[in-house]
């Protein structure tokens, strides 16, 4: 069985940083694209970042580039998102989802995590 | 970026009722389109992918269709389990954005 469980979310204020992890099994973790999508409180969804199976190759809504970074380790099947100048809008509830295909980078996205929810406010 | 307007953003429906959710990309994005399910407090579920295939162990009361820019999600008959919140998502290129997402109510 797939599992996805996020963990690190917390309250942070703003300009501080925060590291989310996201612990995956069931599943090949090396042989897979990684996501991670936040959804604002009564909000809809937003993809923040994707990372290939090799890390060598990531993506990133223009909202985060030069503040966040995704990276995975596939010798602990985990994947992260450091969190660097969180600002209020950042605050959200995390989800790490895992790609559909083996071959590609892009979603769908087949499994979710329950998500880890992220506050930033002073 | 490829923008993604859905519509309806809200819709009120009864058991049994068919309904239909619109996703519209700002530019042809192919097949590369799918939509999700979330339920309050849950993560989504992901139900069709490549516009029209069903994901494993989905209802086939749900459909999908479409190609290029305009794309439709269609519940034949709805269920009391239907009632949730629904998202497209284009896969065509980067960054991937949702659709604004259509919740559906039971009227």
């Amino acid at each position: 069985e797939v599992q996805l469980l996020e963990s690190g979310g917390s309250l942070v204020q703003p300009g501080g940083s925060l590291r989310l992890s996201c612990a995956a099994s069931g599943f090949i973790f090396s042989s897979y694209a990684m996501s991670w999508v936040r959804q604002a409180p009564g909000k809809g969804l937003e993809w923040v970042s994707t990372i290939s199976v090799s890390g060598r190759n990531t993506y990133y809504t223009d909202s985060v580039k030069g503040r966040f970074t995704i990276s995975r380790d596939s010798s602990r099947n985990t994947l992260y998102l450091q969190m660097n100048s969180l600002r209020a809008e950042d605050t959200a509830v995390y989800y790490c989802a895992k790609v559909i295909s083996a071959s590609t980078t892009s979603p769908p996205f087949d499994y979710w995590g329950q998500g880890t929810l992220v506050t930033v406010s002073s | 970026a490829i923008q993604m307007t859905q519509s309806p953003s809200s819709l009120s429906a009864s058991l049994g009722d068919r309904v239909t959710i619109t996703c519209r990309a700002s530019q042809d994005v192919g097949s590369d389109l799918g939509w999700y399910q979330q339920k309050p407090g849950k993560a989504p579920q992901l139900l069709i992918y490549d516009a029209s295939t069903l994901q494993s162990g989905v209802p086939s009361r749900f459909s999908g269709s479409g190609s290029g820019t305009d794309f439709t999600l269609t519940i034949s008959s709805l269920q009391p389990e239907d009632f949730a919140t629904y998202f497209c998502l284009q896969d065509y290129s980067y960054p991937s954005l949702f659709g604004q997402g259509t919740k559906l109510e039971i009227k």
